[in-house]
């Protein structure tokens, strides 16, 4: 079956520590890798990732792809408060049609 | 703000009602797709659309039911309703169906809270 996990569940850190956020995935079929960040509801796009070992950096964020391994991760750097949010890892499923098969989420708490 | 819109914002209901949630995609996209978000999870793909015809379906029950017009937008319906349905629905939009992986761009969503 076609599954996303996400690692850690929660997390809680300061301001200005570095996180990780891990996904790894078995998907058939797997045509991207995308990252979303939900604080309220709808989820906002982060990356889409289709290359391995190909990092995507936007301000504190980047993340990277190992397709060979099945796993990507999600860098912040320098928290900040704003960053507290959940963050979803989704694959691209495409079989005749095309359906995100997301992760449960990763929740961040940043504190001051 | 991504130009898809849903409507209403909340609503409740009580077990065995029929409820309609409406998307509107963002301008020039001619998919949409509906997830299912309960607490604590990750949202769940229900189905799909794709010039006014289902394109996909998840593990969703029959009582799932949908339509897309020709302006783009879609339904969700949902008959018989049960407390697990209680959840955040969200519709997402894109450009492309089958064979492209475009980015999907959702709307705020509908929490649906079934008593």
């Amino acid at each position: 079956e076609d599954k996303v996990v996400q690692s850690p569940l929660s997390l809680v850190v300061h301001e200005g520590d570095t996180v990780t956020l891990n996904c790894s995935y078995e998907v058939t079929n797997f045509r991207s890798l995308l990252w979303y960040k939900q604080e309220k509801k709808a989820p906002t796009f982060l990356f889409m990732l289709t290359s391995s070992g190909i990092e995507k950096k936007s301000g504190r964020l980047s993340s990277i792809l190992d397709k060979k391994e099945l796993f990507s991760i999600l860098n912040i750097t320098a928290t900040q408060t704003g960053d507290s949010a959940i963050y979803l890892c989704a694959v691209w499923f495409s079989g005749g049609y095309n359906k995100l098969i997301f992760g449960a989420g990763t929740r961040l708490a940043v504190h001051p | 703000e991504t130009g898809v819109t849903q409507s209403p914002t909340h609503l409740i209901k009580t077990r065995g009602q029929q409820v309609t949630l409406r998307c509107s995609s963002q301008s020039g996209h001619n998919t949409v797709s509906w997830y299912q978000q309960a607490l604590g999870q990750g949202p769940q793909f229900i189905f799909q659309y794709y010039r006014e015809e289902e394109n996909g379906r998840g593990n969703f029950p029959p009582r799932f039911s949908g339509l897309q017009f020709p302006n783009y937008s879609s339904e969700l319906n949902v008959n018989a309703l049960e407390l697990d349905d209680s959840a955040l629905y969200l519709c997402a939009s894109s450009s492309l169906a089958g064979g492209s992986a475009d980015t999907q761009y959702f709307g705020p969503g509908t929490r649906l809270t079934v008593l």
